[in-house]
C-alpha cells in the first residue's frame, strides 16, 4: 500500500513563528502536493512539485513556500504564521505514468495559529 | 475560474435508507473522481469516471457521469454507519490540475 506520512498531526503555533510541515511518501512518486482544507471551501491547492527541486504555485500560494530536496520528501513552510493560516493541511502524491488519475493523501496536519 | 458545486452540503439519514448526492460544474470536464474522507483521515479515492454517460458500481455505491460531462451523482443503497464521512468530487478540466468540490458531509444514524 502507498503510504503518505505527515510528521505532525496537531500543532499549535504563535503568530509570526516559522512553521515546517513535513511529508514523506514511500512509493517513489514523481508528483507531490500540498492542500489546505477549510469548512465550506473544500481542498485548495497551495503548491505542487513534479520533480526534485521543482515547484509550482497552486491556487493559494501566498504566505507559503515549499522545499523538495529529495524525491520522497515535500515540505511546506509558513515563513511567518498568521491566524488565517489555521487549517487542516493535507499532503498528497501521485505517479503520472503508472496511475495518472490516482492521488494518495496523508492523514492531515491540524495547525492552529494563536 | 471553474466552479464545482456539491449538494447537499449536509445530509443526515437513518441506516437502511437510500440517498443521492450531486456534483455540478459550470464547464465540461475531462474526468471526475469521487473521494470519501473519514473523520481525522485524508481523502481516499473511490472511483474515476472519464466517459460521458458512464455508470460505475462499487458494492452499494453507484456513480453516474452525466452525458454532457458537466455533472455526476453518487447513489448509496441501504446506507450503513460505515458510509459516514465527507464525500468529495474532483474534476480535471482538460489537462489542468484537479479541482475539488466543497463536499457533502454524510451522517448515517444507526
Amino acid at each position: 500500500d502507498v503510504k503518505v506520512t505527515q510528521s505532525s498531526r496537531y500543532l499549535v503555533k504563535r503568530t509570526g513563528e516559522k512553521v515546517f510541515l513535513e511529508c514523506v511518501q514511500d512509493m517513489d512518486h514523481e508528483n507531490m502536493f500540498w492542500y489546505r482544507q477549510d469548512p465550506g471551501l473544500g481542498l485548495r491547492l497551495i503548491y505542487f512539485s513534479y520533480d526534485v527541486k521543482m515547484k509550482e504555485k497552486g491556487d493559494i500560494p501566498e504566505g507559503y513556500s515549499v522545499s523538495r530536496e529529495k524525491k520522497e520528501r515535500f515540505s511546506l513552510i509558513l515563513e511567518s504564521a498568521s491566524t488565517n493560516q489555521t487549517s487542516m493541511y493535507l499532503c498528497a502524491s501521485s505517479d503520472p505514468i503508472v496511475q495518472a488519475n490516482t492521488i494518495y493523501f496523508g492523514e492531515g496536519s491540524w495547525l492552529t495559529v494563536v | 475560474t471553474q466552479l464545482l458545486e456539491q449538494s447537499p452540503q449536509f445530509l443526515s439519514i437513518q441506516e437502511g435508507e437510500n440517498l443521492t448526492v450531486y456534483c455540478n460544474s459550470s464547464s465540461v470536464f475531462s474526468s471526475l473522481q469521487w473521494y470519501r474522507q473519514e473523520p481525522g483521515e485524508g481523502p481516499v479515492l473511490l472511483v474515476t469516471v472519464v466517459t460521458g454517460g458512464e455508470v460505475k458500481k462499487l458494492k452499494r455505491l453507484t456513480f453516474q457521469f452525466g452525458d454532457a460531462r458537466k455533472d455526476s451523482s453518487l447513489h448509496i443503497t441501504a446506507a450503513q454507519p460505515g458510509d459516514t464521512g465527507l464525500y468529495l468530487c474532483a474534476v480535471r478540466f482538460g489537462n489542468e490540475k484537479l479541482t475539488f468540490g466543497t463536499g457533502t458531509r454524510l451522517t448515517i444514524i444507526p
